[in-house]
Formats: structure tokens, C-alpha cells, sequence
């Protein structure tokens, strides 16, 4: 069974700060990692994509990855309220299924 | 918006049901995934298809089953619906070649409730 753990939150952190969320997974053959942003009553949109060890930047998001540890993280850099969401983790095993898995997910919350 | 639509919106069904969710897939794309969403959850795989083929499935019963057309747009059907059914199905589209990365694109979702 490929698990993606996350920590199901809430995450509360001030506007302007950095907001961390992470993910653990079971599958050590891992290839692709996503991270998906979901409104409430919305669907998820995918906001990083990571294949590679160490960190992926895009704008204020930054994704880390470590496969050797079987962890991938999100850093929102300038927390802003609308930033409020959960944060979807999925990660896509090894096997060529090209079918992720997902987390639970986390909640952040910021608030001004 | 990712060009992945689905219809409908919201549906309302009673127990022993059935139920037929469609999906049209961005430009360019080749494969569709179904999920089911539960309150609280993160998206639960229920199968994928591939150039019409199923490529994939997760632990759902045979009473949920689908179809992928030509085109790459896609059926999920739902038969003897039940309580625990009630969830927001979510399609996502994406393309699946060895050059690509296969991200997942999501559908605004179809929101089932059964009463």
C-alpha cells in the first residue's frame, strides 16, 4: 500500500510570513511529487511540480525535495490571506502507473 | 481554468440510483483519472483511461465503471447508488507519453449527494 502522509493541520500563520507544509511517503521508488492548492468547495490546482532532489522555485512558492529521506515540502514565502486553502500532496510511485497518490491534506490558514 | 470541464455541476440522486458523470479533457490530452473526493479527504483514485483503454484502477466496486470516447472525453458511471456515494467526483486530464511529466489538470468536479 503507497501511503502520503500529511499533517491534516490547521496551519495558522501571520500575513507576510512563511507558511511550511510537508509530506511523507512510503513508496522509496518515487518519481514524481505535485503539490495541488484546493479552495474550499473547489477542485485542486496544481501549483508545483518536483522530479529531482533539492528545491524547485516558482514565484513565492519553493518545493524541496528529499528522496533519501522520502520528503517533500512547500514553502509560501510573503503569506497572504488569500493563500488560505488546503494543500494537496501527491505523489506518483515507482511502476510507470503514472496514477498519483494523494495526501489528506493540509489546512492553512493566514490570517492578517 | 485548465480547459477540463465537466457536467454536471451538482446532481441530487436517491439510494439504488444510478448515475452517469461526464468529462472533456484539455486539448493536447490523452487520459483521464477519476477521483472521488469525501469531505475532509484527499482525492481517492477510481480508475484512469488511456486511448480508450482502462489503465488503471483503484479499490472501488465493478458497480463503478467508465468509458473514454475518441476524442478523450470520458464517462464515470455509478450504478445501485448508496448513501456513502455522496462526494464531489473529480476528472483530470492529462497527457501520458515518455516525453512528459503527466500532470494532472482537474475539472471543476460534479458534486453528488445521495439521499
Amino acid at each position: 500500500q503507497k501511503e502520503v502522509e500529511q499533517n491534516s493541520g490547521p496551519l495558522s500563520v501571520p500575513e507576510g510570513a512563511i507558511a511550511s507544509l510537508n509530506c511523507t511517503y512510503s513508496d522509496r521508488g518515487s518519481q514524481s511529487f505535485f503539490w495541488y492548492r484546493q479552495y474550499s468547495g473547489k477542485s485542486p490546482e496544481l501549483i508545483m511540480s518536483i522530479y529531482s532532489n533539492g528545491d524547485k522555485e516558482d514565484g513565492r512558492f519553493t518545493a524541496q525535495l528529499n528522496k533519501a529521506s522520502q520528503y517533500v515540502s512547500l514553502l509560501i514565502r510573503d503569506s497572504q490571506p488569500s493563500d488560505s486553502a488546503t494543500y494537496l500532496c501527491a505523489v506518483v510511485a515507482s511502476g510507470g502507473s503514472y496514477i498519483p497518490t494523494f495526501g489528506r491534506g493540509t489546512s492553512l490558514i493566514v490570517h492578517p | 481554468e485548465t480547459g477540463v470541464t465537466q457536467s454536471p455541476t451538482h446532481l441530487i440522486k436517491t439510494r439504488g440510483q444510478q448515475v452517469t458523470l461526464r468529462c472533456s479533457s484539455q486539448s493536447g490530452h490523452n487520459t483521464v483519472s477519476w477521483y472521488q473526493q469525501a469531505l475532509g479527504q484527499g482525492p481517492q483514485f477510481i480508475f484512469q483511461y488511456y486511448r480508450e483503454e482502462e489503465n488503471g484502477r483503484g479499490n472501488f466496486p465493478p458497480r463503478f465503471s467508465g468509458l473514454q470516447f475518441p476524442n478523450y472525453s470520458s464517462e464515470l458511471n455509478v450504478n445501485a447508488l448508496e448513501l456513502d456515494d455522496s462526494a464531489l467526483y473529480l476528472c483530470a486530464s492529462s497527457r501520458t507519453d515518455r516525453d512528459s511529466y503527466n500532470e494532472q489538470f482537474f475539472g471543476p468536479g460534479t458534486r453528488l449527494t445521495v439521499l
